[in-house]
């Protein structure tokens, strides 16, 4: 059984431009979380999808944006990018909404530096 | 909102002792708590996970603890071997979930040859 896939792995980015990740679930998973992980904050939430609606959002900008697919594939989008979007974002999927606390199958993540 | 705390932040032990990490919670609502480990270059992998009505479970060499009086519940790890070296997180579920996973900040977990 395939995992979660995340593209791309890597990319470099500067200051104002925007962004879109990827994020293929595992097959028959229905809920999409995203994160994002630092050196200094560590993971923090930033937005749930389960059934292509927003379910939960963290404590993120409007500038973070996301959304899901009817095939549970999601992007997310970072607009107008700041030095302190640099992070690993990672996706993880789940049988199971938050709510429910299903166990979270987590991507390698994409990897953004932005200059 | 839930703010986890997990200490220490690095941990070195000799191959074959035991390694303990520690985790507080503050949203007394939580109620379901996993443990990840991230090994370089990966995303994080569940190890082990303890609901609020459970107060200890067990999978062969780890296991979790947890004290909902005390809000604080701990990760034990025996017999360690060098593929234990890794990141690894506690998290709670807030807000019933609702506001995802909050994560601690994590320990880097170093066995010694």
């Amino acid at each position: 059984k395939a995992g979660v896939t995340q593209t791309p792995r890597y990319l470099i980015k500067t200051r104002g431009q925007q962004v879109t990740l990827s994020c293929s679930p595992i097959s028959g998973h229905r809920s999409v979380s995203w994160y994002q992980q630092t050196p200094g904050q560590g993971l923090q939430f930033l937005f749930e999808y389960f059934s292509e609606t927003q379910r939960n959002k963290g404590n993120f900008p409007g500038r973070f944006s996301g959304r899901q697919f009817s095939n549970s594939r999601s992007e997310m989008n970072v607009s107008t990018l700041e030095l302190g979007d640099s992070a690993l974002y990672l996706c993880a999927s789940s049988l199971e909404t938050l709510v429910n606390t299903g166990e979270l199958f987590f991507g390698e993540g994409s990897r953004l530096t932005v200059l | 909102g839930e703010n986890v705390e997990q200490h220490p932040s690095t941990l070195s032990v000799q191959e074959g002792d035991s390694a303990v990490i520690k985790c507080t919670y503050s949203d007394s609502a939580s109620n379901y708590f996993p443990w990840y480990k991230q090994e370089l270059g990966k995303g994080p992998q569940l190890i082990i996970d303890i609901r609020s009505n459970v107060g200890e479970k067990k999978d062969q060499r780890i296991a979790v603890t947890l004290n909902k009086t005390a809000k604080h519940f701990s990760l034990h790890i025996t017999e360690t071997q060098p593929e234990d070296s890794a990141v690894y997180f506690c998290a709670a579920s807030s807000g019933g979930g609702a506001d995802g996973l909050t994560f601690g900040k994590g320990t880097h977990l170093i066995i010694q040859p």
